[in-house]
């Protein structure tokens, strides 16, 4: 089992550039979700999703689109990046929606910079 | 506003040192605690889970305590390879982060 698995694990965009950051997970998790980590905040919700077909915004959720088409993948799009968008963002998943006795898998990370 | 807060933000600890770290929260309708480990460069790594004031688990150094108002990871006889930030987060309708505290353990 790879477990959640993300790439790439360093991207830099300039402002305006659109870009995909993929997730992807092998042990059929319905739920899966992106977060971002800045420096002295907790984890920040952006997206999340329930199953296949099913997503729902978070906290975060301007300037991010995602899909959910598989239940193994869960792909965060970036609009038009902008320097506030700078962070270092992860994706998790788990067998139900968190907190039903069901924590949270992350993966590694993708670093993003944008200039 | 549900918030949930940890303390302190940075901990220096000697190998051996034993200390707490602690993680306060003010939401309404707890319905889990999670502890965390995060490693540089890493992912969260999930360690454990408390439901209720009273509860207690323990993962080899790490024992994690819960009362109503907060959670304490206690550290007994730290190590070099515990040094990591360690993240809280509530479940209570939506799951929330505190900010976490880095632990560093000097041999």
């Amino acid at each position: 089992n790879a477990g959640v698995t993300q790439t790439p694990k360093f991207q830099v965009l300039k402002t305006g550039q659109s870009m995909t950051l993929q997730c992807a997970q092998d042990m059929n998790h319905e739920y899966m979700s992106w977060y971002r980590q800045d420096p002295g905040m907790g984890l920040r919700l952006i997206h999340y999703s329930v199953g296949a077909g099913i997503t729902d915004q978070g906290e975060v959720p301007n300037g991010y689109n995602v899909s959910r088409s598989t239940t193994e993948d869960f792909p965060l799009r970036l609009l038009s990046a902008a320097p506030s968008q700078t962070s270092v963002y992860f994706c998790a998943s788990s067998p139900l929606s968190p907190g039903e006795d069901s924590p949270l898998h992350f993966g590694n990370g993708t670093r993003l910079t944008v200039t | 506003e549900d918030q949930v807060t940890q303390s302190p933000e940075a901990l220096r600890l000697q190998e051996g040192e034993s200390s707490s770290l602690n993680c306060s929260y003010t939401v309404s309708g707890l319905r889990g605690l999670f502890w965390y480990r995060q490693d540089p460069g890493k992912g969260p790594e999930f360690l454990f889970t408390l439901y209720s004031a009273g509860e207690e688990k323990e993962k080899e150094r790490l024992k994690a305590t819960l009362t109503k108002k907060e959670s304490f990871l206690h550290i007994t006889a730290p190590k070099p390879e515990d040094s990591a930030t360690y993240l809280c987060a509530v479940q209570a309708g939506k799951l929330i982060f505190g900010q976490g505290t880095e632990l560093s353990v000097k041999p």
